[in-house]
């Protein structure tokens, strides 16, 4: 069964340095979200992104935080200056068009981010 | 805006038992999907079971069933023969349709499935 794959698993940081959180979607999906899951809470969409534009974004999503797609297969979510807060886990999901019948996303297994 | 409710923070239930873990949404949309994830302790999210909005019938996937109130925006599941592999923590998720909606989850449900 086709996988979303993220890299990397684990991440700690230094708090205020960038770090690029990397998503292969499956191939032939055209719709890309990232979520994040603080520990023991819910889990909370960021943005999502199609046809290279963000569709839609949370507030939590502020100027901090970037998505591009600059090779037509990695996905990824890019975070200037980490806060203490930003440690969580990140996950990104994919989800194919199928002529206007929605199946769900699959998500990858997630990236944990530990700023310190 | 929707939002999904899980009121219910843990569950135990006895190995090879049926339980139902609870989910109540609110939407003005009439077009839309419910989903239930599971998330074991490696913290993948995994697919239980889906269901549109417009059917009336009630989803199943094998050991796995929902209970579908549209009046009541209500959508349970229920775990038939409870195995030691279901203890995860379980959320309740709503989509509108269409391609490229988001989804909003509820806070989860920690389920433990006892020997």
């Amino acid at each position: 069964e086709p996988e979303v794959t993220q890299t990397p698993s684990h991440q700690v940081t230094q708090m205020g340095q960038e770090v690029i959180l990397r998503c292969v979607p499956i191939s032939n999906h055209l719709y890309f979200y990232w979520y994040r899951q603080i520990l023991g809470q819910k889990v909370e969409f960021l943005v999502s992104f199609y046809n290279n534009e963000i569709s839609e974004k949370s507030e939590i999503f502020d100027d901090q935080f970037s998505v591009e797609r600059p090779d037509g297969s990695n996905f990824t979510l890019k975070i200037r200056s980490t806060k203490l807060e930003d440690s969580a886990m990140y996950f990104c999901a994919t989800q194919a068009d199928r002529a206007g019948v929605n199946y769900g996303y699959t998500f990858g297994s997630g990236t944990r981010l530990t700023v310190v | 805006a929707q939002t999904v409710t899980q009121s219910q923070p843990e569950m135990s239930v006895q190995e090879a038992e049926t339980v139902t873990l609870s989910c109540t949404y609110d939407t003005s949309e009439s077009n839309y999907y419910l989903f239930w994830y599971k998330q074991p302790p490696s913290r993948q999210m995994i697919l239980v079971i889906r269901q549109e909005a417009y059917k009336q019938q009630n989803a199943t996937e094998n050991r796995f069933s929902v209970n579908f109130q549209k009046a009541a925006k209500s959508f349970s599941l229920k775990i038939s023969d409870s195995q030691l592999g279901d203890t995860a923590m379980y959320f309740c998720a709503f989509m509108r349709g269409g391609a490229n909606s988001k989804l909003t989850f509820g806070k989860g449900i920690t389920l433990s499935v006892r020997p």
